[in-house]
């Protein structure tokens, strides 16, 4: 069955600190991958996504994410953390095209931001 | 504008009520979703509606009632509410157009006394 693992559930970084989030996905082919954040209270806010082409993408907030088919990974990085990124982060897998979509979710790793 | 929009953001009722969660997109997109998240923040999809079509209904209660009276809207109605029913339920939406990207709204926070 398809699934995504976020193996980390919790992660602490001092401020200006650099950070990698990994993600791992079990899919038969190369689905789309997304990276998705979410602050205290809030909704769902996509950070970066990965269809095809670049394996090295380029998101918001100076996060960025690299694809690597042979590990099955997507891990998230940032190379200097603000307290602003001390959040939720959410990696997801589609593994349908067309209309029949459907995303597939790590179950999130915790950002927390020490000053 | 907010581009996915849902009402009410927080709702506290009771036992054995009947609720709905409202939600409309401003996007043109025209597939929209539910998702719920549990307490543990786990997401998982409940429904989603192509042209006002049901496409996906996982294995959800029957308490559990979409209605999309238009490609913009996607309602959410919820029978006879349970404890195990309080979580965060969040509406999306995604077109072909935009490169299969899903966009959220902002949740709605369901606690049920």
């Amino acid at each position: 069955a398809q699934s995504v693992t976020q193996p980390d559930i919790h992660i602490t970084v001092s401020e200006g600190a650099s950070l990698e989030l990994r993600c791992n996905y079990s899919y038969g082919a190369t689905p789309y991958l997304f990276w998705y954040v979410q602050s205290p209270g809030q909704g769902l806010q996509l950070l970066l996504k990965y269809f095809s082409g670049d394996t090295l993408v380029q998101g918001i907030k100076g996060f960025e994410a690299e694809f690597k088919r042979s590990q099955s990974s997507f891990n998230l990085r940032k190379p200097s953390v603000h307290w602003s990124d001390a959040a939720e982060y959410f990696c997801a897998v589609d593994i349908n095209a067309g209309n029949n979509r459907k995303l597939i979710w790590g179950l999130g790793t915790s950002l927390a931001v020490n000053p | 504008d907010t581009a996915v929009s849902q009402t009410p953001k927080y709702l506290v009722t009771q036992m054995g009520n009947d609720k709905s969660i409202k939600c409309e997109q401003n996007l043109g997109h025209d597939t929209m979703y539910w998702y719920k998240q549990d307490s543990k923040k786990f997401l998982k999809i409940m429904f989603s509606y192509n042209n006002k079509e049901l496409i996906i209904n996982e294995t959800v209660p029957n308490r559990f009632s979409p209605k999309s009276p238009d490609k913009a809207h996607l309602n959410l109605h919820i029978n006879s509410l349970e404890l195990g029913d309080s979580a965060v339920y969040f509406c999306a939406s995604s077109s072909q157009g935009t490169g299969n990207t899903i966009y959220f709204g902002e949740g709605s926070w369901l606690t049920v006394v």
